[in-house]
């Protein structure tokens, strides 16, 4: 059974940094592409990030671009992402996705909040 | 960006009554390859969301086959053939084409 598993998620003061972490288990990670969505408060779904199977590619939201980096561990089957100069419009619950043109699996999501 | 339009972004819907939610983007979804990324997705109340098409009209396992998706290009279409009450949620399209990945706004179904 596919399962993603984010954590990390916290409360955190503007311009503060945090890093996410997705667990993943029941696939091959090293074989898939992987995602990073988010959902501000009673909001719709944004896309932040993708990076290929082996970490060779990355992209980002212009939202988040210079400011958010996404990388993995497949040795660990884990997936990260490091969020700096956080600001209040970043705060949402951020999902951890296989895949990134059709993406399959969803995690449960873990929250950031950004609040002084 | 390629802007991805759903409409209604409301919809009561009778149980039993089918029910139809349009997606439109602002740019073709076929790919260099050929294909056409263009997912819809549930999201329960409380829920995460969860893939229900891929490639316009590929229905996941598991999922009712009262859900149909259809279309092609830039104009797609979700159907529920007659809406359960277990259907309640918000909707969303998806398209995989074009960097930045964009969503649509959402779709609210709700039982009358």
């Amino acid at each position: 059974e596919v399962q993603l598993v984010e954590s990390g998620g916290d409360l955190i003061q503007p311009g503060g940094s945090l890093r996410l972490s997705c667990a993943a288990s029941g696939f091959t990670f090293s074989n898939h592409a992987m995602t990073w969505v988010r959902q501000a408060p009673g909001r719709g779904l944004e896309w932040v990030s993708t990076i290929t199977y082996d970490g060779g590619g990355t992209y980002f939201a212009d939202s988040v671009k210079g400011r958010f980096t996404i990388s993995r561990d497949n040795s660990r089957n884990t997936l990260y992402l490091q969020m700096s100069s956080l600001r209040v419009e970043d705060t949402a619950v951020y999902f951890c996705l296989r895949g990134y043109m059709t993406p399959d699996f969803w995690g449960q999501g873990t929250l950031v909040t950004v609040s002084s | 960006d390629v802007v991805m339009t759903q409409s209604p972004l409301s919809l009561p819907v009778t149980l039993g009554q089918p029910a139809s939610i349009s997606c439109r983007s602002s740019q073709s979804l076929v790919h260099s390859d050929g294909n056409t990324y263009l997912c819809w997705f549930q999201q329960r109340p409380g829920q995460s969301p969860r893939r229900l098409i891929y490639k316009a009209s590929n229905r996941d396992s598991g999922v009712p086959d009262r859900f149909s998706g259809s279309g092609s290009g830039s104009h797609f279409t979700l159907e529920i053939s007659r809406v359960e009450a277990e259907d309640v949620g918000v909707y969303y399209c998806m398209q995989g084409t074009h960097w930045p990945r964009t969503f649509g706004q959402g779709t609210k179904v709700e039982i009358k």
